[in-house]
């Protein structure tokens, strides 16, 4: 079945722990991203890498790291967790960045992180 | 960053059509899309429109594009409980430096009545 999956699907920590959300893809889609949603402020993009070892800045990517080195993984990793960052975490992939609808992004289920 | 508005709440009773609206300033947007998020689940993708459309049907949805207003808007037909959920309008380009970003409104929640 092709899907988004991620680890975990919740998690509470402290501040200054580091944390790893992983995400992981079966279609061996090039593009990959990953969005928080907030209540009211909708899904905004934090990290989206274009293929293997391209990625790039989002519109909110401060506190957050990530890397690509094989197509199909995609981690969200946050060094030293701030409460600022509890937030509900999607990552998602498509084909290509092309922009066309045929290759609409696809959405994991989502990681509810809490910061204490 | 592009913006995509919409309003925040909307309650109908059921069998009632519901209508979603949305407004967006990227003159460059070449496709709109209709996201739905059903409670603790990711967003499933309901129905998008090609910028150079003015309207498409698919069963009980309809999307309509006013271009020259920027204006989205999502009519479901004979509303049911199990349409109750946030629905998000979003828009990509494919070309510019924004090639495949989406770029998503605030979401609204749909709630609806028995």
């Amino acid at each position: 079945e092709a899907q988004v999956t991620q680890n975990p699907r919740y998690l509470i920590t402290v501040t200054g722990k580091k944390l790893t959300v992983t995400c992981s893809q079966n279609m061996n889609h090039e593009y990959m991203s990953w969005y928080r949603q907030d209540p009211g402020l909708g899904l905004r993009q934090i990290y989206y890498s274009m293929n293997v070892e391209v990625t790039d800045k989002g519109d909110v990517p401060e506190g957050y790291k990530v890397s690509r080195k094989e197509k199909r993984n995609f981690p969200l990793i946050l060094e030293s967790p701030s409460p600022n960052q509890t937030s509900l975490y999607f990552c998602a992939s498509s084909l290509k960045a092309s922009g066309r609808a045929s290759d609409t992004q696809y959405f994991g289920p989502g990681t509810r992180l809490t910061v204490l | 960053g592009e913006d995509v508005e919409q309003s925040l709440f909307l309650s109908v009773r059921e069998g009632d059509s519901s209508v979603i609206n949305c407004t967006y300033t990227d003159s460059s947007s070449t496709y709109l899309y209709w996201y739905k998020q059903e409670p603790g689940a990711g967003l499933q993708l309901l129905t998008y429109i090609f910028s150079n459309m003015d309207m498409k049907q698919d069963q009980r949805l309809t999307v309509l594009l006013n271009k020259k207003d920027k204006h989205l808007s999502l009519r479901i037909a004979d509303t049911q409980t199990g349409d109750s959920a946030i629905y998000f309008c979003a828009e990509s380009s494919d070309r510019g430096s924004t090639l495949g970003r989406l770029y998503f409104g605030r979401g609204t929640q749909l709630t609806v009545w028995p």
